[in-house]
């Protein structure tokens, strides 16, 4: 039972583009989410969360959208630079907080191209 | 500032064996959490320790059990190991409101 889906296995984008990702969930007791990114031969590096009270939250290049109705969420990176190909993975927290037990999605692969 | 430190970072074992992985957490964090990531998918939580007990469990068997010791560093432990459990084991520590996982231990079992 796949609580957090992320449908979209992998994404291209040119250089300077805006970078969609998007994630959806089940629960509707999930009340934080996060975003982390994931290169190869390294643990997941945390980008970004937004709480369940909030619909967006933004970090320079990175803001998150929250749609709890649709049980929706989307990182949007703009511009898009090379350095950001990476696995970006959603995880949702059942409990409260980025602390405790993470539910993760399957993880979209960007790739930027110059 | 090390940040989150897995010992080994690579392990072949065979079936039946027993394996036992290791974590230090970033400094000044007291809560560890283990999570295993098979190929192509997501990390899924095994279980997390605070104060040295077992605060919280995924829906792993009892196969897979874990330690906290004093200094807060943390060992996984699995018995009778499964092809299945062929996954990189993520460790990850936390304080306030952010979790920090370390590059992982990639297990093989042949």
């Amino acid at each position: 039972d796949q609580q957090v889906k992320q449908n979209s296995p992998s994404l291209s984008v040119q250089e300077g583009r805006i970078s969609i990702l998007n994630c959806d969930y089940t629960n509707s007791m999930f009340d934080y989410f996060l975003w982390y990114k994931k290169y190869p031969a390294e643990g997941p590096t945390f980008l970004i969360s937004i709480s369940s009270i909030k619909d967006k939250n933004e970090d320079g290049r990175f803001t998150v959208f929250l749609n709890k109705s649709a049980k929706h969420l989307s990182l949007h990176i703009v511009p898009s630079q090379p350095g950001d190909s990476a696995v970006y993975f959603c995880a949702a927290s059942p409990y409260g907080g980025a602390t405790n037990k993470l539910i993760f999605g399957t993880g979209t692969l960007l790739a930027v191209q110059p | 500032d090390a940040g989150v430190t897995q010992s080994p970072t690579h392990l072949i074992k065979t079936r039946g064996q027993q394996v036992t992985l290791r974590c230090s957490p970033k400094s000044g964090h007291d809560t560890v959490s283990w999570y295993q990531q098979a190929l192509g998918q997501g990390p899924q939580f095994i279980f997390q320790y605070y104060e040295e007990e077992e605060r919280q469990r995924g829906n792993f068997p009892d196969r897979f059990s874990g330690h906290q010791f004093p200094n807060y560093s943390s060992e996984l432990n699995v018995n009778a190991l499964l092809l299945g459990d062929s996954a990189l084991y993520l460790c990850a520590s936390s304080q306030y409101n952010e979790q920090f996982f370390g590059p992982g231990t990639r297990l093989t079992v042949l």
